[in-house]
């Protein structure tokens, strides 16, 4: 799997956008983009993921340059409840579990 | 989504004593389940590939015989750690994949080895 590189911590207002970048320069063309989250003491949690179009759902929105070397996660409304690590993955569609996790991101959303 | 439970949120052991956790797959049925180890504030690391009917795939530096992995069933694993010491305490996780290819965690266990 390739390596992922993130800020180690972000701040953000509640209720404004939250954006957070992730570098994956030596991806590979079939790889994926993950982005899972960490709420303190819980089992990761699937937000989003894509391979080269940016994808939405009703977590976040998905962003990947057109190199496909970095994307960026958008919580388009940060909550309290959003308050986690962020853990950007990039995989093998395939190679579900075999994921290396780094440091991730921890974003705390500030009243 | 898909759920994954596991059983107990946490445990209290105390040393020498063998410690079992149970990953179960709700919704669905798992041929491939994963458990994961994370020290406080470290990441995750992948310990160990659990395959339904045959035996685990272990990660690099982990104890086959120390951390026994069973996937009688398509929808429960369970890691057993042998003789607990007190650095085996940590926080267990377990992921299931679907036939989809998508991975989904429990929500963890939590081990004190006193």
């Amino acid at each position: 799997d390739a390596k992922t590189t993130q800020p180690t911590s972000m701040d953000c207002a509640e209720g404004r956008a939250a954006n957070l970048p992730c570098n994956h320069s030596t991806i590979s063309g079939n790889e994926y983009v993950y982005w899972y989250r960490q709420i303190h003491s819980q089992g990761p949690q699937y937000i989003i993921h894509g391979l080269k179009n940016n994808e939405t759902n009703e977590m976040a929105s998905l962003i990947i340059t057109e190199d496909r070397k970095s994307s960026t996660l958008i919580l388009p409304h940060a909550t309290l409840r959003d308050t986690a690590v962020y853990y950007c993955i990039v995989r093998v569609a395939s190679d579900a579990g075999k994921s290396t996790f780094g440091d991730g991101t921890t974003l705390t959303v500030k009243p | 989504g898909a759920v994954v439970s596991q059983h107990p949120s946490r445990v209290i052991c105390k040393s020498g004593t063998s410690v079992k956790i149970e990953c179960r797959s709700l919704d669905f049925q798992a041929t491939t389940m994963f458990w994961y180890r994370q020290f406080p504030k470290k990441s995750l690391m992948l310990m160990a590939t659990s395959n339904e009917g045959s035996k685990a795939t272990y990660e690099q530096g982990v104890e086959k015989d120390k951390f026994l992995i069973n996937h009688a069933s398509l929808t429960l694993s369970t890691l057993t750690v042998t003789s607990a010491h007190p650095e085996d305490s940590s926080f267990y996780i377990c992921s299931a994949r679907d036939h989809l290819n998508e991975q989904f965690f429990g929500p963890g266990t939590r081990l004190t080895v006193l």
